[in-house]
Order: structure tokens, then sequence, then C-alpha cells
């Protein structure tokens, strides 16, 4: 079963403009992680967050985690055609120390040239 | 270094034929994992293993499918007697130990299965 909604499902831009992407979860976790899908593939991991964090970056890449609205957002700066794909949450539910993950539904990220 | 390696990558079968794909995880990770991607049900955990053993199969639909990790290494997946509705991309991903947890796991590009 699915633990993670993304919101929204689509996302259609300009090159150049920002892109947001918003996670929640249900249960406690251990961490959360954001992956990047081209063509239905392969799994890309961009960046992990873990429950005792708040904010991390890597690049263009800006992740938020509030453990107590259960929720995460992605945002993408100054877009590039090439960030077109889909992008999903993962959470490391707290139960388990082994880091089984369970994924969002994804959000199909468009970045028009 | 190298990253995850499945194979074969595509692989069409005729219904009730068995099939075997292959994961080959990044060296020195000692924990494997498999999901199922499929477009009804999303990115789905199927087992995990730590060394050779398996102690989460939880997520494996059937006991039509099996799988095994030998020498701490290469992983195999199983599904016997396939079905149509087994046909999705099968991704393994391996990760390592940090302070007694599994930290981020990197996947594979993937095996898509067609059953016909």
């Amino acid at each position: 079963s699915q633990q993670g909604e993304e919101d929204p499902q689509a996302l259609s831009i300009q090159e150049g403009e920002n892109a947001t992407m918003n996670c929640s979860y249900k249960t406690s976790i251990n961490n959360l992680q954001w992956y990047r899908q081209n063509s239905g593939r392969g799994l890309v991991h961009l960046i992990l967050i873990r429950s005792n964090e708040r904010e991390k970056h890597s690049g263009r890449l800006r992740v938020t985690l509030d453990t107590s609205k259960k929720s995460s957002s992605l945002l993408i700066t100054a877009s590039r055609a090439a960030d077109t794909a889909s992008y999903f949450c993962a959470t490391d539910s707290s139960g388990t120390s082994y880091g089984k993950l369970t994924f969002g539904q994804g959000t199909i990220l468009t970045v028009h040239p | 270094g190298a990253g995850v390696s499945q194979s074969p990558s595509n692989k069409v079968t005729e219904k009730g034929k068995d099939v075997e794909l292959r994961c080959d995880p990044i060296s020195g990770h000692t924990a494997l994992y498999w999901y199922r991607q499929s477009l009804g049900q999303g990115l789905e955990f199927l087992i995990y293993f730590q060394g050779n053993s398996a102690p989460d199969k939880s997520g494996l639909p059937s006991d039509r499918f099996s799988a095994e990790r030998t020498g701490g290494s290469v992983s195999t997946l199983t599904i016997q007697r396939t079905q149509q509705e087994d046909s999705a991309v099968y991704l393994c991903a391996s990760s390592s130990r940090w302070g007694g947890r599994t930290d981020t796991q990197y996947f594979g590009p993937g095996t898509r299965l067609t059953v016909l």
C-alpha cells in the first residue's frame, strides 16, 4: 500500500521557473528520500532527509521536512528541460531498522524549453 | 564505482512460463531490496535481504514468487507460472548499513517484464 500522497500529480512549467512538489505520509519515519525517474526505468536518488532534520540542500534542490505535519516538500530552482521526469518521495518508517521504503504515487514534472 | 546492475533489461514471456531476474548490487552493500512498479499499484516493496537471509518477504504477492541471494552479493528473483498481472518493471536496490541502520538505497535500471 502507498503511504505517501504527492501533489500535484502533474506539474508543467517553463525553463527557469521553480518547481515545488509536496509529499504527505502517515506513520512515523526514520528518514524520507526523494527520487527521480526518467522514462519509467531506474530510480535516481536525489536527497535523503532524516527525521531530526528540517531542511537540506543539494545543488538546485531544497527539501524540507515537517514531522509534526507528516509532510515534506521538494523545491527545484531554476528548472531545466533536463529536469523533466517523475519525482517520488519514499519513507523509511520507524517500525523497522532495515530501510524498507514506501513510495508515494509520484509527481510528473514537465519543463518546457 | 559500478552501480546496481540488473539483467535482462527486458523480458517477454508467455503466460505459464517461469522467469528469473538477476540483480548485482553495489560491491560491499549488505542490504538488498526488490521492488515492483506497475501501472495500477505504483512502486511496491517485495523482499529485503541482509546478507543471504531474507528477514522480510512480506511484499511477495504469492507463492509463485521466490528470491535468493548467494555469497552476500547476487540475487535472483524467480516467478513461476507467470500470469499477465505479473507484467511490471522489477527494480532492485542495495544499501550499506550506517550506525546500525540502512541508509540511501541505490537502484538498478530495472527489468521490464511483459507476460503475454
